[in-house]
């Protein structure tokens, strides 16, 4: 069965301290890893699709990374307004479905 | 160009009513997905509609259906509510059959008593 497992459930940093968001993922067959950001009251922002690994994206602070069995979300220099839940999802060639990790709750201190 | 509305944004039901959720995509996007959010369960996949046909469907009961209308506008049903299925009801649209970039609505917020 495809599963997404997200590291840590809720992480506090100091502005400007960089870090790294872990998403573990077990698929039979990776079409596509999705990271996504959630702000409180509102939809998923779409952040990168990553197809294979060995492949980066970057977006400002943002860089996400891919592997075999996991990916990585790279915030460096964070500030204030990074703080929400990012989320990271996979879909498998066999049904198409894309499943969602539970999120990481990511808080930014100024 | 507007982004996903969904209707109504709040909604407050009572166990063993039915309801029914509006979602509008962007426009020119004919792909549609609907996912259910819940503090435990995170994001679950409920279904997806590609040009009026359901093209996948998650683990939910039958009480859960959808449908999508010619202009690319899709309804979720549930029926005989339980208090389990309060919850934050996503719509995402994309542009094309493929789903590797979507885009989500704000969600409609449902309490069931």
């Amino acid at each position: 069965e495809d599963q997404v497992t997200q590291s840590p459930e809720a992480l506090r940093l100091q502005e400007g301290e960089s870090s790294s968001l872990n998403c573990s993922y077990t698929v039979s067959g990776l079409r596509g890893l999705f990271w996504y950001r959630q702000d409180p009251g509102k939809g998923p922002e779409f952040l990168f699709t990553l197809y294979s690994a060995g492949e980066e994206k970057e977006k400002e602070r943002l860089k996400a990374t891919l592997t075999k069995k996991e990916s990585f979300l790279h915030i460096t220099a964070p500030k204030p307004e990074d703080s929400a839940t990012y989320l990271c999802a996979v879909q498998g060639v066999r049904d198409d479905k894309i499943i969602f990790g539970k999120g990481t709750r990511l808080h930014i201190l100024p | 160009k507007a982004g996903v509305t969904q209707t109504p944004r709040y909604l407050i039901k009572t166990r063993g009513q039915q309801v029914t959720l509006s979602c509008s995509p962007i426009s020119g996007h004919r792909s549609v997905s609907w996912y259910q959010q819940t503090p435990g369960q995170g994001l679950q996949f409920l279904f997806e509609y590609f040009s009026e046909t359901q093209r996948n469907k998650g683990n939910f009961p039958g009480r859960f259906s959808g449908r999508q209308f010619s202009n690319s506008r899709s309804e979720m049903n549930v029926s005989t509510l339980e208090l389990g299925d309060s919850a934050l009801y996503l719509c995402a649209s994309a542009p094309s059959e493929s789903t590797d970039t979507q885009y989500f609505g704000p969600g409609t917020r449902l309490t069931v008593l």
